[in-house]
This record gives structure tokens, sequence and C-alpha cells, in this order.
């Protein structure tokens, strides 16, 4: 998707390694988003940032840990990867005016053996 | 808090019907309100979305969704399916917070078959 970058696109952890997802953007928007998807569960919001420097949880943090150090890059990390972070992760972008278009990535698909 | 509830996690309909999704919301203030798709491997699309100007909502590739706000429903449809709809549908919710910091609260999903 036009200017929102996800690398890798595709990765095999084993258990108890770390990983950094990185999502970069060229639409200058503030908020950014992870999401991870899995089967019958939709998406769910892993953490976000409403700026450059500031970050939160959202709905299953557990696990992970962010950073927005640079307003176009949101970096996702994962310290001891467990088989069950495996899962595709999106990250998307927010921006407009109310309500809000999002942008997503292409995503990541992680696999944790 | 809010959320959706997608009614169906698969759908199938042959080639020409009527495609019919269906949405339900909760949510303690107006809602704004959105319909994605997924093709396989790809990453999600904006089909449709609420602004509050108007209760039906016309979208991409002929899709339109209602909002009936009686009902907390805002259910996705096309008039006649094509093979390319073959997708995942998600709809999704947000609201302001109360820290104004809005965030996208997706349903669970529902896979569309379309029967040649």
């Amino acid at each position: 998707n036009a200017g929102v970058t996800q690398t890798p696109k595709f990765r095999v952890l084993k258990t108890g390694q770390s990983m950094t997802l990185l999502c970069a953007q060229d639409m200058n928007h503030e908020y950014m988003y992870w999401y991870r998807q899995d089967p019958g569960m939709g998406l769910r919001l892993i953490h976000y940032s409403v700026g450059e420097g500031t970050t939160a949880k959202g709905e299953v943090p557990d696990g992970y840990n962010v950073s927005r150090l640079k307003k176009q890059n949101f970096l996702l990390g994962l310290e001891s990867a467990a088989p069950s972070q495996t899962s595709v992760y999106f990250c998307a972008l927010r921006g407009g005016r109310p309500p809000y278009g999002y942008t997503f990535g292409s995503g990541t698909r992680l696999t944790v053996v | 808090a809010q959320s959706v509830t997608q009614l169906g996690s698969h759908v199938s309909v042959s080639e020409g019907a009527l495609v019919l999704l269906r949405c339900n919301y909760s949510s303690s203030v107006p809602p704004y309100l959105f319909w994605y798709v997924q093709y396989p491997n790809q990453g999600l699309q904006l089909l449709l979305k609420y602004t509050s100007a108007a209760t039906l909502v016309k979208g991409i590739n002929d899709f339109e969704a209602e909002f009936k706000k009686s009902e907390t429903s805002f259910h996705l449809t096309k008039p006649s399916a094509h093979m390319s709809d073959a997708a995942e549908y998600f709809c999704a919710v947000s609201r302001t917070s109360n820290f104004g910091n809005e965030k996208l609260t997706f349903g669970t999903g529902t896979r569309l078959t379309i029967i040649p």
C-alpha cells in the first residue's frame, strides 16, 4: 500500500529469539498502530502511537514493545518470541478528519517454532 | 467500550446473487463505522465508511451499507456478486476515547465465497 512499508514480509523465528518489525510511512501521519491478525479473531490492537516519542498499549500488548523515535517509523519488538506470537502483523496509519481514514501496510507473516 | 459482531464467519453466494454481510455494533456514543476487504495475502482495503451525513453509504465496487441506529446495525450489501468479490470482509468501529485518541476495533471477519 502506497505510503506504508512493512519489513520484513516474512520471518521464521525460533522460540526465545528476538526481532523487530518496522513500519515506515511517508504520509506524515501522527497516529500509527500495530495490529495482529489471527484466524477467527479479526485484527487486535497491540500498541499504538499518537506522535513522535509517544506510545500506548492496546488490547493485546503483552510480549511486545514499541518505539516511535522518529515520526515516520514505528517499530514493534519481540524480545523473546513464543509460538503464541505466530501471526500476521499489520501496521496502520490514521490521517484526515473524522471519521478518519486508516491506511494499512501489506503485513508481516511471522512464524515462531 | 466499543465492539462489533459479525454474524456468520463464512458466507457463500452464487455469482449474480445478492451479497449480505451482517454487522452489529455496540458503542456508548455515536460511532464511526467502516467496512474493510482483505484479498488473499494482502492488506486491508477500505470499502466504505459511515460519516453520519447519510445513513446509506456507498462504497467501491458497488458495495453499500446502511446505518440503522434502532437496530445498531451496519450491514454490507451488493446487488450482484462477482467472482472477484471472494475475500474476507471486516466490519470495524471507532470512537473518540476519553483522551481523544481514536482506536479502530474490528469484528472477527466474514469470509465470502462466490459459487460459479
